[in-house]
């Protein structure tokens, strides 16, 4: 079946460091592929997605890449700020019914 | 423009009891998903709807329920709340593009 693996955290950063979460997956089919951001206490967001090989998403000053050869879509800012401090999900979805199968998360940490 | 509502946003159940996890939705979305978050995982899901009349199983569907009479409304219903049943429970819509997630129900068995 579907599954996404994503860098285990937490991630502790200095603000205006650069930023990247791994994320890899394994699909049937042709996935699209999403970011999703979620702040303490809060749902879900999205943040970024991309639908086919070598597009880009980006949102925010982050970016993912569709990597089709290497089934990944790593997740990247230049300059991290404290209020990126969140915890951030790779997922994909594919087939009928737009049903999401989601990563672990990875907690991000930005401080002063 | 309120998106996805969830009700109640927390509950603590003794074992054994029931409960309706509430969501709605006011942008005509024909999906809804329900999910569950346990500590460290990523989300799961319980159950969807493709539109109003059908629903179908998700990866962790014992022990819930739902129903879908309206295109607003995707109730979750725990019949007998076990301690496995403790977890945030989100609900999110879709309407061809991407999810629009609820603010969750944090549930507690005891």
């Amino acid at each position: 079946g579907d599954s996404v693996t994503q860098m285990e955290g937490p991630v502790t950063l200095s603000e205006e460091a650069f930023l990247t979460i791994n994320c890899t997956y394994t699909a049937t089919g042709y996935p699209s592929l999403f970011w999703y951001v979620q702040y303490p206490g809060e749902g879900l967001q999205l943040l970024l997605k991309a639908t086919k090989a070598d597009d880009k998403g980006s949102n925010k000053g982050f970016e993912a890449t569709y990597r089709k050869e290497t089934t990944s879509f790593h997740l990247e800012k230049g300059s991290v700020q404290v209020s990126d401090s969140a915890v951030y999900f790779c997922a994909l979805s594919t087939g009928g019914g737009n049903k999401l199968t989601f990563g672990t998360g990875t907690q991000l940490k930005v401080e002063l | 423009n309120a998106g996805v509502t969830q009700t109640p946003k927390f509950r603590i159940l003794k074992i054994g009891q029931s409960m309706t996890l509430q969501c709605a939705q006011d942008m005509n979305h024909n999906y809804m998903y329900w999910y569950r978050q346990d500590p460290g995982m990523g989300l799961k899901l319980i159950y969807y709807s493709v539109g109003a009349g059908i629903t179908d199983k998700g990866e962790v569907p014992n022990g819930y329920n739902v129903s879908r009479s309206t295109t607003e409304d995707f109730p979750l219903r725990l019949e007998l709340a076990a301690p496995s049943q403790t977890s945030v429970y989100f609900c999110a819509s879709n309407g061809g593009g991407s999810d629009t997630f609820g603010s969750g129900t944090r549930l507690t068995v005891v």
